[in-house]
């Protein structure tokens, strides 16, 4: 069964050090989105990528966060620099529309950032 | 706006015994609903889903849920728990179409299974 792939699965970094993390969707995927998830808490969407466009980034802290997806593949989060805040885990999702134009999220197993 | 409430925190039931996990939605339209599972340190795994139709959807591992319109509620069932059923377990409404899917997820319960 077609997994949707991330790497690194933990990080550990001190404050103000850059961070990214890779995402690899199920093949054929379109959309790819990456959500937070504080601990204790339900994932809260950060960007939404159709191919290789941004559709949906109105909760990325754009001023130390940054998303890209250049070929519509795989996609890269980083974070810069790393605030003490931003522990948690990140996770990334793909879909690919059915038909009545509904579709359903797969997601990867998750980094657990911690930022000491 | 959109918004889910899961109203229990952490759930305990006992091996063999059957669960309810409670689940309302707020949304102006025609909700897409899903229930998805999450093993400490793991991604989400999909249970089950309602795009339309049939009020009534079967999931894996043996989970149900029914979508109750005039209740805005969508809740999770499963006639005898097993002890690997413990884990958080989220709720979450979709938008219907367009160019964003943006899931909104409620705050997750915990079961909790005792041999």
């Amino acid at each position: 069964e077609a997994e949707v792939a991330q790497s690194p699965r933990y990080k550990i970094t001190e404050k103000s050090q850059a961070v990214a993390f890779w995402c690899d969707p199920i093949s054929g995927h379109a959309t790819l989105y990456w959500y937070r998830q504080i601990l204790g808490q339900g994932p809260e969407l950060l960007v939404q990528f159709q191919d290789e466009s941004v559709v949906d980034d109105s909760q990325l802290p754009k001023d130390r966060f940054s998303a890209e997806r250049l070929k519509g593949v795989d996609s890269t989060l980083k974070i810069q620099p790393a605030e003490l805040g931003d522990s948690a885990m990140y996770l990334c999702a793909s879909s690919s529309p059915t038909s009545g134009g509904t579709d359903t999220q797969y997601f990867g197993p998750g980094t657990r950032l911690t930022v000491l | 706006a959109q918004s889910v409430t899961q109203p229990d925190i952490h759930i305990t039931v006992s091996e063999g015994a059957s669960l309810e996990l409670r689940c309302n939605y707020s949304y102006g339209a025609t909700p897409y609903l899903f229930w998805y599972v999450q093993s400490p340190g793991q991604g989400l795994q999909l249970l089950l889903k309602y795009f339309s139709g049939d009020t009534l959807v079967q999931g894996i591992k043996g989970f149900e849920a029914e979508f109750k319109r005039s209740q805005s509620s969508f809740n999770l069932r499963k006639p005898s728990v097993h002890w690997s059923d413990a884990a958080e377990y989220f709720c979450a409404v979709g938008t219907l179409g367009g160019a964003t899917n943006k899931l909104i997820f409620g705050t997750g319960t915990l079961l909790a299974v005792q041999p």
